[in-house]
Parts: structure tokens; C-alpha cells; sequence
């Protein structure tokens, strides 16, 4: 009965390094979305998942960011030659299907990335 | 594109008192989902209640229920007989339940519980 998992919980890196982030949904959820929360605001939507299948990339902040989710489960962030603005906390959620009212989003504990 | 608004940064209120959460929303769809989440200092987003645009009935959970004005576009959370435990982030948020976009979110208000 495990809820969204991520990790890790908090990752302090260096500007121009690559970072991944790994979010493990609920099991048997096939809808699965990233989303940045940077300090004192709301939440960015930059990726959702349908099994694999990723329909649409645009909300994805820059080409340095790319995601891919395997086996209809795991996913993961990438975050490529970090810069100072990438500092924030990534969240992940999964639903069983697509958002709806029957459908809500479960949401993991977030990741927060700090880059120096 | 869809837009929510939360106008209140920050709300306080006494404890056992009663509260209540502005949010306003633009769409241009008829049916749509609306839902308000709680984020405590633990970071993990928590839903506290949800409405389907097509039922006028108010949703109500416990001490949490909603006032729902589809035509103002507005829906507000009132959290009544508050508690220590209800001080967090609440998130106001709009999906269209078609996936891809997933949801829509305010910037979010501050609730503080003065004890």
C-alpha cells in the first residue's frame, strides 16, 4: 500500500553537473506527471506520462531537462548541466488514469534540488 | 489556457474558528474538475476535497466543504472549527480531465492557525 515515492529527498549539486530524480508511482497507476515547484509559487506542470508514452514535451523548461518512464512504472528527471534556476522542488504524481474526479492525483514528497 | 488565481498570500485565523480560501478560475470548457490540496511543511500534496463542474451541489468533507459559483467562476474552501493541523499551503487547482495537461494550479495561500 505504498504511496508515490521519490528520490532523493533532497540533492545539493553543482552548476553544470547532471542530476536524475526518480519517482516510483503507486502500482497500477498508468498516469504519471512531473512538476516543479519553485520557492513561493504554485505548481509548474512539465511532464505526464501515459505508460510510457510521454504525448507531449513542451512543458519541459529547456532541452537540457528530458524524462522517460519504463516499464509503465518507474520515472525519472533528468536535468542536464544544471544552472542556478533549476533550484527547486520536483514533484511527481500518479493517478490511474487521467486526472479526473475519479481519478485525483497522488503526489510523492518531492525532491528539492539545490544547485551551487 | 486555463487560469487559477488564489488572491490571498496569506490567511490567519484563531483556532476553532472559521475560515475561508479564495479561488477564481478562467475556462472556457462547461465540464471540469476543481479541487483544493493542502501542502504541510512535510511537502507531499494532500487532497482535501473535489467538485465536478456539472453538479451544483457544494462538496463537503467533514469540517471542509466548498462554495462552488460556476457562473462567478469562483470556488471557495471553508474550513470550519480550525485546528492546529490545518496549518499548511493550500492549493487551489482546475483539470479539464483530459490528461495531457494535467492540473492547473494557484500560487497558493498560507494558512497560519493561531492557537
Amino acid at each position: 500500500g505504498a504511496g508515490v515515492s521519490q528520490s532523493p529527498s533532497n540533492k545539493v549539486t553543482e552548476k553544470g553537473k547532471d542530476v536524475e530524480l526518480r519517482c516510483d508511482p503507486i502500482s497500477g497507476h498508468t498516469a504519471l506527471y512531473w512538476y516543479r515547484q519553485s520557492l513561493g509559487q504554485g505548481l509548474e506542470f512539465l511532464i505526464y506520462f501515459q505508460g510510457n508514452s510521454a504525448p507531449d514535451k513542451s512543458g519541459l523548461p529547456s532541452d537540457r531537462f528530458s524524462a522517460e518512464r519504463t516499464g509503465g512504472s518507474v520515472s525519472t528527471l533528468t536535468i542536464q548541466r544544471t544552472q542556478q534556476e533549476d533550484s527547486a522542488v520536483y514533484l511527481c504524481a500518479s493517478s490511474f488514469t487521467y486526472t479526473g474526479y475519479n481519478s485525483p492525483l497522488h503526489f510523492g514528497n518531492g525532491t528539492r534540488l539545490t544547485v551551487t | 489556457a486555463q487560469t487559477v488565481t488564489q488572491s490571498q498570500p496569506e490567511m490567519s485565523v484563531q483556532e476553532a474558528e472559521t475560515v475561508t480560501l479564495s479561488c477564481t478560475y478562467d475556462t472556457s470548457e462547461s465540464d471540469y474538475y476543481l479541487f483544493w490540496y493542502k501542502q504541510p511543511p512535510s511537502r507531499q500534496m494532500i487532497l482535501v476535497i473535489r467538485q465536478e463542474a456539472y453538479k451544483q451541489q457544494n462538496a463537503t468533507e467533514n469540517r471542509f466543504s466548498v462554495n462552488f459559483q460556476k457562473a462567478a467562476k469562483s470556488f471557495s474552501l471553508k474550513i470550519s472549527d480550525s485546528q492546529l493541523g490545518d496549518a499548511a499551503m493550500y492549493f487551489c487547482a482546475y483539470s479539464s480531465g483530459g490528461g495531457a495537461d494535467g492540473l492547473t494550479f494557484g500560487k497558493g495561500t498560507h494558512l497560519i492557525i493561531q492557537p
